[in-house]
């Protein structure tokens, strides 16, 4: 079946450092989306990614579409603390009545 | 406009009893997602619903679970014969065909 996996699985990073967490999947995907889960909280969505090699940029957050349509990479420059959570990006095989699979999650602490 | 509702939010079984989970989507969207969680882990797809009809329960244990999103009313998750290795958050979501997910704040099941 199709798998979507997240690397790394946890990163701790000094406030004001990069970070970047990467995704692939198994299967071409018709588009990705990112969410954010704060500890205790629920997902939330982030930005969806359509087009082959798309950017979308949102303050801080860049996210990146391979050209591939398998791969998809979420970057936040000069992290803060609020950026803590777990980051998972989800992707759909085709569009219309498709279940959306979740990735594997990568985990961010951010210390001051 | 409300967001996705679940209920209750904390449920406490014993082995052997049921658990019967509630989502009441956004409104204007008919269509139900229902993921598992543990702690410190990701999101495991589980059924995927629209109303009145099941679309993709390739997720769902044969057993024991099984989930209905009637014509009226809210989505149900069932669970019979509660077993402790049930015991997690499931988190319901809503959207429309193909769009971004809007989770509810999720159910968290305890089994004694």
């Amino acid at each position: 079946g199709q798998q979507v996996m997240q690397i790394p699985q946890y990163q701790h990073v000094q406030e004001g450092e990069d970070f970047t967490t990467y995704c692939n999947s198994s299967t071409t995907l018709s588009n990705i989306q990112w969410y954010k889960q704060r500890p205790g909280g629920h997902p939330v969505f982030l930005i969806q990614l359509v087009k082959s090699g798309e950017v979308k940029k949102q303050k801080r957050l860049t996210f990146q579409f391979g050209e591939a349509k398998k791969n998809s990479s979420l970057h936040i420059t000069a992290t803060q603390t609020t950026d803590v959570g777990t980051y998972f990006c989800a992707g759909r095989r085709n569009t219309g009545f498709q279940k959306l699979v979740f990735g594997t999650g990568t985990r961010l602490l951010v210390s001051p | 406009n409300a967001g996705v509702m679940q209920n209750p939010r904390h449920l406490v079984r014993r082995r052997g009893q049921e658990a019967r989970l509630r989502c009441s989507p956004m409104k204007g969207h008919s269509h139900v997602y229902w993921y598992r969680q543990l702690p410190e882990e990701g999101l495991k797809f589980m059924v995927y619903l629209q109303k009145e009809n099941i679309i993709d329960e390739s997720g769902m244990p044969k057993e024991r679970f099984s989930a209905e999103f009637p014509k009226e009313g809210p989505s149900i998750l069932r669970i019979q014969q509660v077993v402790r290795g049930d015991s997690a958050a499931y988190f319901c979501a809503s959207s429309v065909v193909g769009g971004e997910l809007f989770f509810g704040e999720g159910s968290r099941l305890t089994v004694l």
